[in-house]
């Protein structure tokens, strides 16, 4: 296992149109967090899992937005009739957590354009 | 006002020279990362602490929880060094908190040979 890996890496689309991004941690971390970055900016707090369970969303995660880990392996981002808005860079980390928190890894992000 | 805040912005140094950056931030916190960002995006995790001080090669990393502050020092710095460093914190408390960590919006560092 190479680390955290997100696919696809780039992804132009026109607006209105569906985008998913994927996301696949390192095997046994429990812990999956989805960040969005935009230029020159530090990255967002969108959602996370534990396992296979969605334990919180931020505001910022509109009705749009979509997140699922059903085996608690990999995680899918969803974003429907996607808006120019929505062009920014998708971060996926992910992190092993018992009673300590554990180091973040992170992926080397998706990065969206909306035309 | 932002709840964690990074200074300088950017930074432009010479080959060799040491360098620090400065976070600050207003909340109670469980653990402070910093975090490398190159060019394209690709994030690393350089160091996550709680409390005094960690030294990983050229890097040092120096918290104060008193006076909510960290430090990134870099000894003899190279231009390979050149990226965005990042601040975050994980907020203290439980339930929906545990997965919110909160960045800065990074500084950029140049390191010119």
């Amino acid at each position: 296992d190479t680390g955290v890996s997100q696919d696809p890496r780039h992804k132009i689309t026109k607006r209105g149109q569906n985008v998913t991004f994927r996301c696949d941690p390192i095997s046994e971390h429990n812990r999956l967090y989805w960040y969005r970055q935009t230029l020159g900016q530090g990255p967002e707090f969108l959602t996370y899992f534990q396992n296979e369970a969605q334990l919180e969303k931020s505001r910022l995660l509109s009705d749009r937005f979509s997140a699922e880990r059903p085996k608690g392996s990999f995680s899918t981002l969803e974003i429907q009739r996607t808006e120019q808005g929505d062009s920014a860079m998708y971060l996926c980390a992910s992190s092993f957590d018992r009673v300590v928190t554990g180091e973040l890894f992170f992926g080397e992000g998706s990065r969206l354009t909306v035309l | 006002k932002n709840e964690v805040e990074q200074s300088p912005q950017n930074l432009t140094a010479q080959e060799g020279e040491f360098i620090t950056i400065n976070c600050s931030y207003s909340v109670g916190i469980s653990a402070l990362h910093w975090l490398q960002q190159h060019p394209g995006g690709g994030i690393v995790s350089l160091f996550m602490l709680s409390s005094g001080k960690k030294k990983h090669g050229r890097l040092i990393a120096t918290i104060n929880i008193q006076e909510k502050h960290s430090s990134l020092h870099i000894t003899a710095s190279h231009p390979r060094d050149s990226a965005v460093y990042i601040c975050a914190v994980k907020k203290k408390g439980g339930g929906g908190s545990q997965g919110n960590l909160i960045f800065g919006k990074g500084t950029k560092l140049s390191v010119k040979p």
